[in-house]
């Protein structure tokens, strides 16, 4: 158990539909990172926040925004939903925002869009 | 740019076999490098890590050496068990960036 908690843990929804996920880091952890896991396109980072402040942006669509809560908790949020973005979403944390920093990754959010 | 390549999968040993997964990479600046490994219906755990040249990295029988000569970072366990049956990923990240670049994963099969 990493102590980085996502939910749902399983979603299913439509196209052109809006979803939210959750992850709370690591107690302590103040940054915390999203990644999306898809077939064709393999483990690619969408976006990182640090202490409530956005960090760095990677291949996040528009239509995806995320952010961090004064708790540290984050939220990636999903809206008009498409059949390619069905994907495994995993939410990671560290202690700081650098590059040595070990991130521990949660259990993942699977989303299937229908 | 930055990016991480690791031999195709799917590997298939028989428990006691030695196992080697080649990754190489590619970087802007001086990168730390990471082997995460992902267990059936699990999110990833940190394997190992190394962050400057020549470190060895080793967890639970595994080990990995950075080589700067040859950017490379293979993943190496002398004695495979069936409970090492995972995908395992290559990941690096450089100073400036500080996110993870992933490699596709090497699905590894132990059979008894």
């Amino acid at each position: 158990d990493s102590g980085v908690t996502q939910t749902p843990k399983h979603l299913i929804t439509a196209t052109g539909q809006r979803v939210t996920l959750r992850c709370s880091p690591r107690s302590g952890d103040l940054s915390v990172y999203w990644y999306q896991q898809s077939l064709d396109q393999g483990l690619q980072f969408l976006i990182q926040y640090y202490n409530g402040e956005e960090r760095a942006k990677g291949n996040i669509l528009e239509r995806f925004s995320a952010q961090q809560f004064p708790d540290l908790h984050s939220e990636l949020n999903l809206s008009s939903l498409e059949l390619g973005d069905s994907a495994l979403y995993f939410c990671a944390s560290s202690l700081g925002p650098g590059q040595q920093e070990t991130q521990y990754f949660g259990p993942g959010t699977r989303l299937l869009v229908l | 740019g930055n990016s991480v390549t690791q031999m195709e999968g799917p590997v298939t040993l028989s428990e006691e076999a030695f196992l080697t997964i080649n990754c190489t990479y590619t970087a802007t600046g001086y990168p730390s490098l990471f082997w995460y490994v992902q267990y059936p219906g699990e999110g990833l755990q940190l394997l190992l890590k190394a962050t400057k040249a020549d470190d060895k990295g080793s967890n639970k029988g595994f080990e990995a050496t950075y080589r700067k000569e040859t950017t490379s970072f293979h993943l190496e366990k002398g004695s495979v068990q069936v409970s090492d049956s995972a995908v395992y990923f290559c990941a690096l990240s450089v100073p400036g960036a500080n996110n993870l670049f992933f490699g596709t994963g090497t699905r590894l099969t132990v059979i008894p």
